[in-house]
């Protein structure tokens, strides 16, 4: 089975500081995995994703993530909030050895105070 | 890009009345689309999935009779919540698998707010 967790139901930072998203999985295979960004009553927005490849991922809006296979961590990183950047922002695992379905973490609050 | 267009946007209904959401891959052939249904400030909760020309997959205490979905072509999935009743409320995403993405990509519908009253 598959399993994502986020740890912080809310991340606070002031505008023009980094920020970080944390995010762990589980998996039995090798994941793919992805975050997402939600703002209020709208879909899911996509951020970045890790396949394979570089640890290091860069996606949309400045964001960029590290997966940590000994720490099976994949966390959301910015150098530099931005008001803008408040939302929600979700967490996501594919087991390749177990079809093409998504896990999502409970999802994280970010807040940026200007 | 790919784009999922899901109708309507927010959506009121008398208990007891049956609605249906739309969701349409407007670029690509969707062979998958999964049906979530998301809670306030809550995560997204999986409802189904399904695969073009066959039945749904329901996860478990999802119930299908409640739960109408029809995938009848490659382009247009929905999901009719029959019967309705207050406790259906809730905001529904639907969500494609795109056929043969190297990416593995994933894309959402904009969302369904679902208020029974």
């Amino acid at each position: 089975a598959q399993s994502v967790a986020q740890p912080e139901d809310q991340v606070n930072v002031a505008e023009g500081n980094p920020l970080t998203v944390k995010c762990t999985y589980s998996v039995s295979g090798n994941p793919y995995l992805f975050w997402y960004v939600q703002y209020p009553n709208r879909g899911l927005q996509f951020l970045l994703k890790y396949i394979t490849g570089d640890n290091l991922v860069k996606g949309s809006y400045g964001f960029e993530a590290e997966f940590n296979k000994s720490q099976t961590s994949f966390h959301l990183k910015k150098p530099s909030a931005l008001v803008s950047d408040s939302a929600l922002y979700f967490c996501a695992v594919r087991d390749m050895q177990a079809g093409n379905m998504l896990t999502f973490g409970g999802g994280t609050r970010l807040m940026v105070k200007p | 890009g790919a784009v999922v267009s899901q109708h309507p946007s927010w959506v009121i209904c008398k208990s007891g009345t049956s609605v249906k959401i739309e969701c349409r891959s407007l670029d690509f052939q969707a062979t998958t689309m999964f049906w979530y249904r998301q809670f306030p400030k809550q995560s997204l909760m999986l409802m189904a999935t399904s695969n073009e020309g066959s039945k749904a997959t329901y996860e478990q205490g999802v119930e299908k009779d409640k739960f109408l979905i029809n995938h009848a072509s490659l382009t247009l999935s929905t999901l009719t919540v029959t019967s309705a009743h207050p406790e259906d409320s809730s905001f529904y995403i639907c969500s494609a698998h795109l056929q043969g993405a190297v990416n593995y990509g994933y894309t959402f519908g904009s969302g369904t707010r679902l208020t029974v009253v």
